[in-house]
């Protein structure tokens, strides 16, 4: 079975920094491309980056909106990825998803993020 | 970016009857690899989302076939027959052709 679950979500000040973990089980990690999605308190759901496999180098991608501020990465030992949050805005606040696959195949429970002062 | 527009907003429906979603994209969503990267998604009240069908048309394991997902290029129809009570929730359509990746704003689905 499929799984994913986040955590590292928590209340946060503006301007401070927060580091998400998501960690997998149930399929073949280390060649699967991994997302961040969010989703706002508004419900709608925002991408936020993504990283290929090991065989394509582990390249990543970025929203405009965090590129710069947030770096994802992944650690194919620990069957886990990892969203580094520097810089939070209160814009930023949202439940975070991790997903894996191209195209979304499957999602974590979510974790959320206030940033708040 | 690609702007994906969702059409209705929100749908009531009774149980049994057959409905469908439209997503249109601003731009073509054919990668040069010739495949069309459109997929739906399901968000039940409370839940995370759920893939339904991917690439337009295929549908993940477990998916009744009382789903199904048409279009092409820039058009693209979910349609549901038969609706049942788990059916209820919101649809997102989202496309992974081009970057960054990017969702429609959704369709409530609920009961009549």
């Amino acid at each position: 079975e499929v799984q994913l679950v986040e955590t590292g979500g928590g209340l946060v000040q503006p301007g401070k920094s927060l580091k998400l973990t998501c960690a997998t089980s149930g399929f073949t990690f280390s060649n699967a491309w991994m997302h961040w999605v969010r989703q706002s308190p508004e419900k709608q759901l925002e991408w936020v980056a993504q990283i290929k496999a090991k065989s394509n180098n582990y390249a990543t991608y970025y929203a405009e909106s965090v590129k710069g501020r947030f770096t994802i990465s992944r650690d194919d030992s620990k069957s886990s990825v990892y969203l580094q949050m520097n810089s939070l805005k209160e814009e930023d606040t949202a439940i975070y998803y991790c997903s894996s696959g191209g195209g979304f195949a499957y999602w974590g429970q979510g974790t959320l993020v206030t940033v708040s002062s | 970016d690609v702007v994906m527009t969702q059409t209705p907003p929100s749908l009531s429906v009774a149980i049994g009857q057959s409905v469908s979603i439209s997503c249109k994209s601003s731009q073509s969503l054919v990668y040069s690899d010739g495949k069309t990267y459109l997929h739906w998604l399901l968000q039940s009240s409370g839940r995370s989302p759920k893939r339904l069908i991917y690439q337009v048309s295929n549908l993940d394991s477990g998916v009744p076939d009382r789903f199904s997902g048409t279009g092409s290029q820039k058009d693209f129809t979910l349609k549901i027959s038969r609706v049942e009570a788990k059916d209820l929730g919101v649809y997102y359509c989202a496309q992974t052709t081009h970057f960054p990746r990017t969702f429609g704003g959704g369709t409530k689905l609920e009961l009549k």
